[in-house]
């Protein structure tokens, strides 16, 4: 089963707004890993985190990883229709290489 | 470069048939790892390869399921006695290494199979 938790399931924005989603793992990871699955589409890496605290701009996306490590954040400002789509992160414990997934956000955007 | 491909991108079969659904890996990457995609779900991890052997096989859910890699490329995923509760989307992905944590994997489209 899954090892890591996503919140929330859906996130329903209107465009502009920002919103923040949310992982959290019950064991200490090695790094995480971002991904952005389009409707209909396979995920596509975004971005991985390696360092506790560690925290990655891709424009208007952050990322952030926590002390712990066993916590990320993704937040998305001034959200757009592009933006639209499944983000699963995918936490990897140590010494390991399986993804173990969390179940995902589904952003919808209002016009 | 091509990305992952994966044949076909759908089945339809009967319960109690058997499948066979192919990936084809980014050139050159000697890790190879299989997953199911349920609905509403995270990928979940199947089996990974590093060249022509399975590292670790533990999320093969039973023995009715069996993957190869006999030429450390292309791969293949066999299902035997299909049951309606394998319909899912199975994604293939690979990358450059398998060495490490923090090798990044690249998806394919996956095939969506439909047990009927």
């Amino acid at each position: 089963g899954q090892q890591v938790m996503q919140i929330p399931q859906y996130q329903h924005v209107q465009e502009g707004e920002d919103f923040t989603t949310y992982c959290n793992s019950s064991t200490t990871l090695s790094n995480i890993q971002w991904y952005k699955q389009r409707p209909g589409g396979h995920p596509v890496f975004l971005i991985q985190l390696v360092k506790s605290g560690e925290v990655k701009k891709q424009k208007r996306l952050t990322f952030q990883f926590g002390e712990a490590k066993k916590n990320s954040s993704l937040h998305i400002t001034a959200t757009q229709t592009t933006d639209v789509g499944t983000y699963f992160c995918a936490g990897v414990r140590s010494n390991d290489y399986k993804l173990s997934f969390g179940a995902g956000t589904t952003v919808t955007v209002r016009a | 470069g091509a990305g992952v491909s994966q044949t076909p991108s759908n089945k339809v079969t009967e319960k109690g048939k058997y499948v066979e659904l192919r990936c084809d890996p980014i050139s050159g990457h000697t890790a190879l790892y299989w997953y199911r995609q349920s609905l509403g779900q995270g990928p979940e991890f199947l089996i990974y390869f590093q060249g022509t052997g399975a590292a670790d096989d533990s999320g093969l859910p039973n023995d009715r399921f069996f993957a190869v890699r006999p030429e450390g490329s292309v791969s293949t995923l066999k299902i035997q006695r299909t049951e309606r509760g394998d319909s899912a989307v199975y994604l293939c992905a690979s990358s450059s290494s398998g060495r490490g944590p923090t090798d990044t994997q690249y998806f394919g489209p996956g095939t969506r199979l439909t047990v009927l």
